[in-house]
Formats: structure tokens, C-alpha cells, sequence
């Protein structure tokens, strides 16, 4: 079983849809939760980093944390065919683990106009 | 700040050719990493540098795989006697290294493709 496990899809939802994507990880050292957005043939790209259960909200996008649940989320409000690309949930113990990432497969996201 | 940038981007090579790749990180970033990305799956982490000490391997990275950052600045990523195998694409992140809330910024990454 990995570590980190996410739907790969793909998602295709309509434009200007609530798109809600999700992450369940095994590993309780885990502290620092990242999405990153990649499109295709490029390198990841940070959209949001969160320490701790609770939510935080940037724009367009919340993530979500459930540390007793081991499960996070992001939610895409409104979404744009822009958005379509591969998110990837992301993850690292800390310092004292060399925050090293631990990477979700990635779930491909398709906003049709 | 330019971010990080890796060359070449794309590399195509012959069984058993070496290739080398090279990372420059974030000015002022002293901690640099190598993943490796293969199709349909996420990022996989190889080694991290510490400015110029290489703290940590993972057993993905093979006898065959060298990794240097001399001087704590850029970074060189050496495959010998490539494999089918290793075609991937190679991506670079750097950070500040700080104990909480560090960030890794990635590169466009170094596509490779044995043949």
C-alpha cells in the first residue's frame, strides 16, 4: 500500500463547477500537506500549503486537512478550463524527516466550456 | 529571481550512453532536491542537498546514479549506463530550509528518453 493514495481519475465537470479533490495517507508523521498544480509536461507548481488539521482558503481554493481522519481535500470553486491539469497532493514530516515530499499519483482535472 | 531552472529540457539518448543533467536553484535557497516523475504517477524523491552535503539517498537512486552540488550552488544529476528504465522526467525543487513552513519551488523539469 503507498504511503499516499489519490484518485487518478480524470475528473471532468462543467465550467464554473465545484470540483473537490482528495488524498488519504498511512504515514502519522506526516505534518505539512501541499497541493501542486502541473500542467502538462511541466513542473509541479504550489497552490497551497497547510500545517495542521483545519482549512485554509486562497482565492478560488481551499484545503482541507483531517489529521484524525488522515485526509485531505482541495476544493476549486468556480472553475475555469485554465484549470484543467494534474493536481497532486504532497505531503512531508518536517524538518527532521529533510522534508522530503511524499507525492499522491496525481488526479487529472478537465474543465469543459 | 528567475526561479529554478534545469538543462537540458529534454534529453533522448541510446542504452548505455551517461547523461548528465544540471539544476540551478533559487538564489539564497540552500537546500536542493531531486524527484523523478514517471507517466501517470507522482513525483518520487531521489536525494537532497544541504547546501553542498548530500544528506539523504533514496533506494530508488542506484549505483548508477551520482549526485553532486559543489560549492552549495547548483547541482548535477549523473546517470551511467542508462536503462530503458530511466526514462523519466527529472525534476529539481529548492527551498530555504527552514523547520516550518518550507516550501520546495520545482523546476520545468529534464525529460529523458532512453532508447
Amino acid at each position: 500500500q503507498k504511503e499516499v493514495e489519490q484518485d487518478p481519475g480524470p475528473l471532468s465537470v462543467p465550467e464554473g463547477a465545484i470540483v473537490s479533490l482528495n488524498c488519504t495517507y498511512s504515514n502519522s508523521a506526516f505534518q505539512y500537506f501541499m497541493w501542486y498544480r502541473q500542467y502538462s509536461r511541466k513542473g509541479p507548481e504550489l497552490l497551497m500549503y497547510t500545517y495542521s488539521s483545519g482549512n485554509k482558503e486562497d482565492g478560488r481554493f481551499t484545503a482541507q486537512v483531517d489529521k484524525s481522519s488522515k485526509y485531505i481535500s482541495l476544493f476549486i470553486r468556480d472553475s475555469q478550463p485554465s484549470d484543467s491539469a494534474t493536481y497532486l497532493c504532497a505531503m512531508s514530516g518536517g524538518l527532521e524527516y529533510g522534508n522530503k515530499l511524499v507525492f499522491g499519483a496525481g488526479t487529472i482535472l478537465r474543465v469543459k466550456s | 529571481d528567475t526561479g529554478v531552472s534545469q538543462d537540458p529540457r529534454h534529453k533522448i539518448t541510446k542504452r548505455g550512453q551517461n547523461v548528465t543533467f544540471r539544476c540551478d536553484p533559487i538564489s539564497e535557497h540552500n537546500r536542493l532536491y531531486w524527484y523523478r516523475q514517471t507517466l501517470g504517477q507522482g513525483p518520487e524523491f531521489l536525494t537532497y542537498f544541504q547546501n553542498e552535503a548530500q544528506l539523504e539517498k533514496s533506494r530508488l537512486l542506484s549505483d548508477r546514479f551520482s549526485a553532486e552540488r559543489p560549492k552549495g550552488s547548483f547541482s548535477t544529476l549523473e546517470i551511467q549506463r542508462t536503462e530503458q528504465g530511466d526514462s523519466a522526467m527529472y525534476l529539481c525543487a529548492s527551498s530555504l530550509g527552514r523547520a516550518l513552513g518550507d516550501t520546495q519551488y520545482f523546476g520545468p523539469g529534464t525529460r529523458l528518453t532512453v532508447l
